[in-house]
């Protein structure tokens, strides 16, 4: 099955700085990657996804890259705020019966400091 | 936010006794999952529902059976509960892939074996 690996699993930044979150993926039959952010006591939501057949999305102070070749995905956030502070979780997924079957990654607890 | 409710939000039980979650949504989408979310494991899939009476399994279903009966209620039974699952629950619902890949996430049962 497929296996998704992210790093770093804590990232701590100084208000106003960028941060970046790295995950790989081993099964090359996943063509959707969807980032969720999970905030406290609540379940998570989706902030920005990619599809296989494009190498990068921006969406304001958000952006994903994907490098099919390399199997990796990357969440770059510019001028991060406080309330970027929360729990970010990348997902590899593969099509089944007509919907998209995920897969997790472990999850990164960013933390924006003012 | 879409219109996913979770109950019971908070459970208690003893190990052996059966517990059964609900997953109610007002969207009429066709597809529903639910997920196990652990420190340290992300968010797994247990099971998921392409439709009523339609389901599957996922990577981590031992232990659980589901039930959808009606496009709106998706069903999540632990028929002998243990203290290894004891974990925070997550439904989702997303509609057909040709609509829309995003999955929304109810607000979450925290479940307790003793």
């Amino acid at each position: 099955g497929e296996n998704v690996e992210q790093h770093p699993s804590t990232l701590s930044v100084q208000e106003g700085d960028s941060a970046v979150i790295k995950c790989t993926y081993s099964d090359s039959a996943s063509n959707y990657f969807p980032w969720y952010k999970q905030e406290l006591g609540k379940g998570p939501q989706l902030i920005i996804d990619i599809r296989s057949n494009v190498g990068e999305k921006k969406d304001q102070r958000i952006a994903v890259t994907l490098n099919k070749t390399a199997k990796h995905f990357s969440l770059h956030i510019t001028e991060t705020q406080p309330e970027d502070s929360a729990v970010y979780f990348c997902a590899a997924s593969r099509s089944a019966g007509g919907s998209y079957i995920p897969t997790f990654g472990r999850g990164t607890s960013l933390i924006v400091h003012p | 936010d879409a219109g996913i409710t979770q109950s019971p939000r908070h459970k208690v039980t003893e190990t052996g006794t059966p517990v059964t979650l609900r997953c109610h949504q007002t969207e009429n989408h066709r597809y529903m999952y639910w997920y196990r979310q652990d420190p340290g494991h992300g968010l797994r899939l247990i099971h998921y529902s392409y439709g009523v009476k339609d389901t599957d399994k996922g990577e981590v279903s031992d232990g659980y059976s589901v039930s959808r009966s009606k496009t709106e209620d998706f069903l999540l039974t632990l028929e002998s509960a243990t203290s290894s699952q004891t974990s925070v629950y997550f439904c989702a619902i997303s509609e057909s892939a040709s609509a829309s890949y995003e999955q929304y996430f109810g607000p979450g049962t925290r479940l307790t074996v003793t």
